[in-house]
């Protein structure tokens, strides 16, 4: 059972370039999420999703997309890089309940040159 | 105002010391709470739920005051592999959690 797994660990873009950090869950969860945490600050939520085919905009979502095909799988999309999108990335998963736990990938790290 | 407030510290403490974090929330239709711990460079984990009525799990007490909107988290008898930075969490409609910037604590020896 890995849990909530993460590509890249490390990304350098340049401004204008765009990539795709992938996420996948294997813990069956219907809840998925993407946060962005920058240096000395707590995690903000660009997107999340509550089941394959449904996607909401979170606190930050300027700048992403997202899309949730299947259950496992939730991709986030950097179309033209910004420095200010430089931060660390993490993706997370839960079941609905009020008490349930979020768990959370190991991140990406990426830097917009 | 922030949604969620702590205190960014670090808090220096010794081994074997007792160490209180509070947060506050602004929300007042918030459902439930958490402490997260963020060791350096890692992903968040959870630490513990919080219950209206406290909580304990071993070294660790938390409680939850609603009427006051905060929540703290004590740690007895700090250890080393506490250092770390303790996210406040909080969750609204919807599973969405709002996390404050952390407490960074470290316990020397």
């Amino acid at each position: 059972n890995a849990g909530v797994t993460q590509t890249p660990k490390f990304r350098i873009l340049k401004i204008g370039q765009s990539m795709t950090l992938q996420c996948t869950q294997d813990m069956n969860h219907n809840y998925m999420y993407w946060y962005r945490q920058d240096p000395g600050m707590g995690l903000k939520l660009i997107y999340y999703s509550v089941g394959a085919g449904i996607t909401d905009k979170g606190e930050v979502p300027n700048g992403y997309n997202v899309s949730r095909s299947t259950t496992e799988d939730f991709p986030l999309r950097l179309e033209l890089a910004a420095p200010s999108q430089t931060s660390v990335y993490f993706c997370a998963s839960s079941s609905p309940g009020s008490y349930n736990e979020q768990f959370f990938g190991p991140g990406t790290r990426l830097t917009v040159l | 105002r922030k949604e969620v407030e702590q205190d960014p510290g670090p808090f220096n403490v010794p081994e074997g010391a007792t160490v209180a974090f509070n947060c506050t929330y602004s929300n007042s239709a918030s459902q439930s709470f958490f402490w997260y711990r963020q060791d350096c460079r890692k992903e968040p984990k959870l630490l513990m739920s919080v219950y209206s009525s406290g909580n304990e799990d071993g070294r660790f007490t938390a409680q939850l005051n609603r009427a006051s909107q905060y929540i703290s988290l004590l740690i007895r008898d700090s250890k080393l592999s506490d250092s770390a930075t303790y996210l406040c969490v909080v969750k609204g409609a919807g599973n969405m959690l709002t996390f404050g910037g952390g407490t960074r604590l470290m316990v020397k020896p």
